[in-house]
């Protein structure tokens, strides 16, 4: 069964570096999401990405933040300049295509990111 | 801004009762609900969606209601197995975003 693939598992950073987090999403969805997940919290939405631009993002992804579909299969997520709370699980999702809710996400296993 | 909450943080249910989980939401009515399980250290996964001129949802042991008049949607597992502890979550959506609560751990009890 097709399923989301990150990379890597684990990321260890320090406070300032850059990141890039990748994903594989399933090869004929349309729609591809990312999520974080502070340890012991809820997972929270960060941004959506159709036709090669963002379609939605919340308030927690801002300048630092950057999405990217380099080729035809990666989906990237880039922290230009980690902080300490940026230390999270951030998880991958990909759907058909239908958006706005009707069809369903599939999720990767997540990266999980810690900054020193 | 919309806000799900759900029931409880944990839930021990006897194995074999049926397990019930509550997720309460405000301001506006989704025009989907779903509820993902999620395993420790895991991502979520997909369970059921319900959309919101459907008052009642199944899948094998899984059944899902949604009152948009209570703005309250519940998750019923029913003959409850150990195997089915874990994290649910409900979500719900609008344009293209989730919005996830924070989740109820299920225990179920041998």
């Amino acid at each position: 069964e097709p399923e989301v693939t990150q990379t890597p598992s684990h990321q260890v950073t320090q406070m300032g570096q850059e990141v890039i987090l990748r994903c594989v999403p399933i090869s004929n969805h349309l729609y591809f999401y990312w999520y974080r997940q502070i340890l012991g919290q809820k997972v929270e939405f960060l941004v959506s990405f159709y036709n090669n631009e963002i379609s939605e993002k919340s308030e927690i992804f801002d300048d630092q933040f950057s999405v990217e579909r380099p080729d035809g299969s990666n989906f990237t997520l880039k922290i230009r300049s980690t902080k300490l709370e940026d230390s999270a699980m951030y998880f991958c999702a990909s759907s058909e295509g239908i958006g706005q809710g009707g069809d369903t996400q599939y999720f990767g296993p997540g990266t999980r990111l810690t900054v020193l | 801004s919309q806000k799900i909450e759900q029931n409880s943080e944990a839930l021990n249910i006897q194995e074999g009762k049926t397990a019930t989980l509550t997720c309460n939401y405000t301001n506006y009515s989704p025009a989907y609900l779903q509820w993902y399980r999620q395993d420790p250290g895991r991502g979520p996964v997909f369970l059921l969606l319900i959309r919101e001129n459907e008052k009642e949802k199944r899948k094998e042991r899984l059944k899902v209601t949604f009152d948009t008049t209570l703005k309250q949607s519940l998750f019923h597992i029913t003959a409850s197995q150990p195997a089915d502890s874990a994290t649910y979550l409900c979500a719900l959506h609008r344009d293209d975003k989730i919005i996830f609560g924070k989740g109820t751990r299920l225990h179920i009890l041998p």
